[in-house]
């Protein structure tokens, strides 16, 4: 099946720093997501970008899909953005599947 | 509109008695597909569904039954459980992209947080 890498695994910030956290994948995809979980546990999506650039507010992504590489940048962190960063991709209809995650924690 | 709804939010169990984990989403997304998340882990994918009647292992399938009777409802079977079966399980939908445009992505429910003892 396709790997999912993402990095860092672990990343502490002071509140109004940028970061950028990286997701890699093993085969093409046609379907890339990347979601916040936050501490209470609950899952929101961020992003479907299976390729290009897509912003919101703070926060925007980019797949480069034929380097099989995807990166979400997060601006002006505040602390409500601590948590887990998750990418997951698909091929088709057939199985996902999410790389570890990355912790995010945003220090006043 | 209510998205994807899992019931019940918390559950404990003793080992070896079986349950059902309900999922329904009102969105008329043909893929849906249930997931563990252990402690300090990610997600793994244990069963998923590309329509009624369609069902598929993911990564962890072992322990867990599922069915596909209609669109809305794809839900979750623990025929004996374990506690290696404690988890926070997730399910989600989306709309399989088999010959339309994928312009979408996944919803989830809030989770079941399963306990075996």
């Amino acid at each position: 099946g396709i790997q999912v890498e993402q990095s860092p695994p672990d990343l502490i910030l002071q509140e109004g720093a940028n970061s950028t956290l990286r997701c890699n994948f093993s085969d093409s995809v046609n379907n890339l997501q990347w979601f916040h979980q936050n501490p209470w546990g609950q899952l929101i999506n961020l992003f479907y970008i299976p390729s290009g650039t897509k912003q919101n507010g703070r926060l925007s992504a980019t797949t480069v899909a034929t380097e099989r590489y995807s990166l979400l940048y997060i601006s002006s962190s505040q602390t409500t953005d601590s948590g887990v960063y998750f990418c997951a991709v698909r091929r088709g209809g057939g199985k996902s599947t999410f790389g570890d995650g990355t912790t995010l924690t945003v220090k006043p | 509109n209510a998205g994807v709804t899992q019931t019940p939010k918390f559950q404990v169990l003793k080992t070896g008695q079986s349950m059902t984990l309900q999922c329904a989403q009102d969105m008329n997304h043909e893929y849906m597909s249930w997931y563990r998340q252990d402690p300090g882990m990610g997600l793994r994918l244990i069963h998923y569904s590309v329509g009624a009647g369609i069902t598929d292992q993911g990564e962890v399938p072992n322990g867990y039954n599922v069915s596909r009777s209609t669109t809305e409802d794809f839900p979750l079977r623990l025929l004996s459980a374990a506690p290696s079966q404690t988890s926070v399980y997730f399910c989600a939908s989306s709309y399989s992209g088999q010959g339309k445009v994928l312009g979408y992505g996944y919803t989830f429910g809030s989770g079941t947080r399963l306990t075996v003892v």
